[in-house]
């Protein structure tokens, strides 16, 4: 069982429609959760992070965590073109160590 | 402000042959790490440093690696000697405090052949 597992896609969604990204992790003591996006190409750039039960909000982007599920996902509201690119799941097991899952292919349609 | 910056872009080298990769963090930033993406899989972390100290080499693949952190500024890692395994993408990121908000670099693609 990989350490942090996502859907590697594509996922492909229509301009304006919400997409949904999933991720599991195997360590129940993981402690940070992170979304990360990466141009074809680019390094990966952060997008939110989240430690606690619950939903955290920052403009089109909502992280949601439940360690009960050990399930982390990322909500994109009104998709848009832009948003295009691999999103990488990164797992705080404790420590400064992180863990990535193989990231899931977004394509958003115009 | 100045990026995490990454030297070679790009690196084709020989089995046998030592790399020796750079990576400039953000001016500031006391915790660096590396990391590797081999094709078509996960970002592998690779070792963490707070300032010149070496906190975390769990990932480090074998004894062929060794990394360094010249007065906690600049970091670099050298492969000796480059295997064909050790072909990939070398990123390198930096963060202020905490592993929470780290910024990377545009990597280093090194290529064995």
């Amino acid at each position: 069982q990989k350490e942090v597992e996502q859907n590697s896609g594509p996922l492909s969604v229509p301009e304006g429609a919400i997409a949904s990204l999933n991720c599991t992790y195997s360590d129940q003591g993981s402690q940070s959760f992170f979304w990360y996006r990466q141009y074809s190409g680019k390094s990966p750039e952060l997008i939110m992070f989240i430690y606690s039960n619950g939903d955290k909000e920052d403009g089109r982007f909502t992280a949601q965590l439940n360690k009960a599920s050990q399930y982390v996902s990322l909500l994109i509201r009104d998709s848009q073109p832009s948003d295009s690119a691999t999103y990488l799941c990164a797992v705080n097991p404790g420590g400064f160590k992180t863990i990535f899952g193989a990231g899931t292919r977004l394509f958003v349609k115009a | 402000e100045a990026g995490v910056t990454q030297f070679p872009s790009h690196s084709v080298i020989e089995k046998g042959q030592t790399v020796t990769l750079r990576c400039d963090p953000i001016s500031g930033h006391d915790n660096l790490y590396w990391y590797r993406r081999v094709m078509g899989k996960e970002i592998k972390f690779l070792l963490h440093f707070v300032k010149e100290s070496k906190q975390d080499e769990s990932g480090m693949p074998n004894n062929r690696f060794l990394a360094e952190r010249t007065g906690g500024t600049y970091s670099t890692l050298k492969v000796q000697p480059a295997e064909l395994e050790d072909s990939g993408v070398y990123f390198c990121a930096s963060s202020l405090a905490g592993p929470y908000e780290q910024y990377f670099g545009p990597g280093t693609r090194l290529t064995v052949t």
